[in-house]
This record gives structure tokens, sequence and C-alpha cells, in this order.
């Protein structure tokens, strides 16, 4: 069974930072793409950023380029967000989650989430 | 960027009956749509991609339809458990990929 685990959401004031894990089982890791997408409180779901396998290719989106850092750590089985210069905006559920091996930007499997509040 | 637009925002219907969902995308996305259900308290699960592609684990009764700007997801015979935000997502056009703001379908 596919797993994913977030941890590292909190509170955290304009300006600050914080670091998103999200633990993976059930499946080689190493082989699959994956993402973060967030998702504001009662609001639609936002593709925030993506890195391919092996690290080769990394994406985000325009608002958090600058700012977020995405890794993975392949022999950990872990995917990383570093996130810096945190702003009201950036208020949300981050979600991990794998890109479907059949089809590119695709999200087959997610986890729970992790909340993060950004508020002075 | 491609603007991904549902409609209705909300959708009531009673068990058994019919659901039609809609999705428009700002240009063309060919068959680089899919669909996600979100559930209160839950991640969203991929429900169906390629337009009209189902994921696995979710039963005939969800059907997608369309290409092009103009999409359709169809839950033929509504059942308790359907109860969810649904949202459409293209991928033609990545990064990134654009997510519509969601219906609703709930119980009338």
């Amino acid at each position: 069974e596919v797993v994913l685990v977030e941890s590292g959401g909190g509170l955290v004031k304009p300006g600050g930072s914080l670091r998103l894990s999200c633990a993976a089982s059930g499946f080689i890791f190493s082989n699959y793409n994956m993402n973060w997408v967030r998702q504001a409180p009662g609001k639609g779901l936002e593709w925030v950023s993506y890195i391919s396998s092996t690290s080769r290719y990394i994406h985000y989106r325009d608002s958090v380029k600058g700012r977020f850092t995405i890794s993975r750590d392949n022999a950990k089985n872990s995917l990383y967000l570093q996130m810096d210069s945190l702003r009201a905006e950036d208020t949300a559920v981050y979600y991990c989650a794998r890109d479907y091996q059949i089809v590119a930007a695709v999200y087959d499997s997610w986890g729970q989430g992790t909340l993060v509040t950004v508020s002075s | 960027e491609i603007v991904m637009t549902q409609s209705p925002a909300t959708l009531s219907v009673s068990p058994g009956e019919r659901a039609t969902l809609s999705c428009r995308a700002s240009q063309s996305v060919g068959s680089n749509l899919a669909w996600y259900q979100q559930k209160p308290g839950q991640a969203p699960r991929l429900l169906i991609y390629g337009a009209s592609t189902r994921a696995t684990g979710f039963p005939a009764r969800f059907s997608g339809s369309g290409s092009g700007t103009e999409f359709t997801l169809t839950i033929s015979s509504l059942q308790s458990e359907d109860f969810a935000v649904y949202y459409c997502q293209q991928y033609y056009n990545w990064p990134p990929g654009t997510f519509g703001q969601g219906t609703k379908v709930e119980n009338k």
C-alpha cells in the first residue's frame, strides 16, 4: 500500500521559515517524480513544486520561486519543502503527491496533508 | 497559464439521480484532463485521467468525456459515498498543472 505522511507544518510569523517533510512507503520512491500541492482553507487545489525522481528537474509555481526549495533523499524515502520568507497567502494545507507513472503531472497518491499557518 | 472553470459551484442531487459536472479550459488542453474527488477532511483522490479513463478503485458509474476545452464528469446514479467536491485539472500546459475551483456535490 502506498503511504505518504507529511509533517513539519505549524504556525509561523510572516517572514519566517518552515521545513516540510513527506515520508514515503509502500513503493519504490526513487522511481517516482514527486510534487507538493497546497490548499488554502476552504479553497481549491494549487500545485506548488515538482522534483523528478533523480532530482535533475525541479519546477516551482511563480509565486514561490526564490522562497521555496524542494528536495528529496531517495535513501531515506523522503521528500522535503523548505519554505522561507513566508507570507500570509502561503497559509494552506500542504500535500505531497506522487506523479502517476503512466501520465506525468497527474497525481495518483496523496498524503493526508500538513497545515501551515502564516500569521502574526 | 490555462484557467479552468467548473460549473456549477454546487450541485444538489438526490441519491440515485444522475449528476453532471462541467469543466471548461481557457484554451485547448486536448485530452490532458484529470478529475479528483475530495471528501471533507481527506486528501484528493485521482478519479479520471486522459479525460475519460477511470482510475483504480472507482466504479463504472463515474465517467468522463470531452476534449479540447469542454469536459464533463457524469455520475450515473449517485450513491451516498459520492457526496464530495470534484476538481478538474489540466496537465497539457505544465508547469503549472492548473485546477478548477471545484464543484461540490451535495445531498438535495
